[in-house]
């Protein structure tokens, strides 16, 4: 079945710091691709998305590439801020409508 | 934006009693409703799918006659958990996605942390 598989944290990075996080999936036909963030307590909130192969999607000076050939759509950042520090879920979207969730990465911004 | 509201936000029951989580989408209809648990420190476990006006559609493993889903209306949605008990205890959050899907994409609560004692 469809799966996503994102690379595991926490991830701890110094404010300003390059961030990429790893997302890779398996599916049949043409998924949509997200990222979603998850602030402490909070529910998710959409970062950004992709609907067909190439499309990058970005949002608040992040970026991802649907990769088809690589199956990838890893999320990156140039320069991340303590307000960054979050669980980030990559996630895509099947003809079955549902959303499949990756396990989800914890990144820790140090000021 | 789309905007969907969940209420409450947490909530504390005793054992035994059920408790009703709401769901509605604010400025969009959502045909669709998700029902996710998540545990602490991992990802979302879809629950259910419901289409509005009929019956909810629920994965492998959760109780139907435990977690009662009803989605009435093309805003609202319910989750009612059932003489809950303390492994009940966990973060519930919905989502919506309307008619188009990929316009809006899918919009998701701000959860609902539910503790049973």
């Amino acid at each position: 079945g469809d799966s996503v598989t994102q690379m595991e944290g926490p991830v701890t990075l110094s404010e300003e710091a390059f961030l990429t996080i790893n997302c890779t999936y398996t599916a049949t036909g043409y998924p949509s691709l997200f990222w979603y963030v998850q602030y402490p307590g909070e529910g998710l909130q959409l970062l950004l998305k992709a609907t067909k192969a190439d499309d990058k999607g970005s949002n608040k000076g992040f970026e991802a590439t649907y990769r088809k050939e690589t199956t990838s759509f890893h999320l990156e950042k140039g320069s991340v801020q303590v307000s960054d520090s979050a669980v980030y879920f990559c996630a895509l979207s099947s003809s079955a409508s549902k959303i499949i969730f990756g396990s989800g990465t914890r990144l820790s911004i140090r000021p | 934006g789309a905007v969907v509201s969940q209420h409450p936000s947490r909530v504390i029951c005793k054992s035994g009693t059920s408790v009703k989580i709401e769901c509605r989408s604010l400025d969009f209809q959502a045909t669709t409703m998700f029902w996710y648990r998540q545990f602490p420190k991992q990802s979302l476990m879809l629950m259910a799918t419901s289409n509005e006006g009929s019956k909810a559609t629920y994965e492998q493993g959760v109780e139907k006659d435990k977690f009662l889903i009803n989605h009435a209306s093309l805003t609202l949605s319910t989750l009612t958990v059932t003489s809950a008990h303390p492994e009940d205890s966990s973060f519930y959050i919905c989502s919506a996605r309307d008619r188009g899907g990929f316009y809006y994409g899918y919009t998701f609560g701000s959860g609902t942390r539910l503790t049973v004692v």
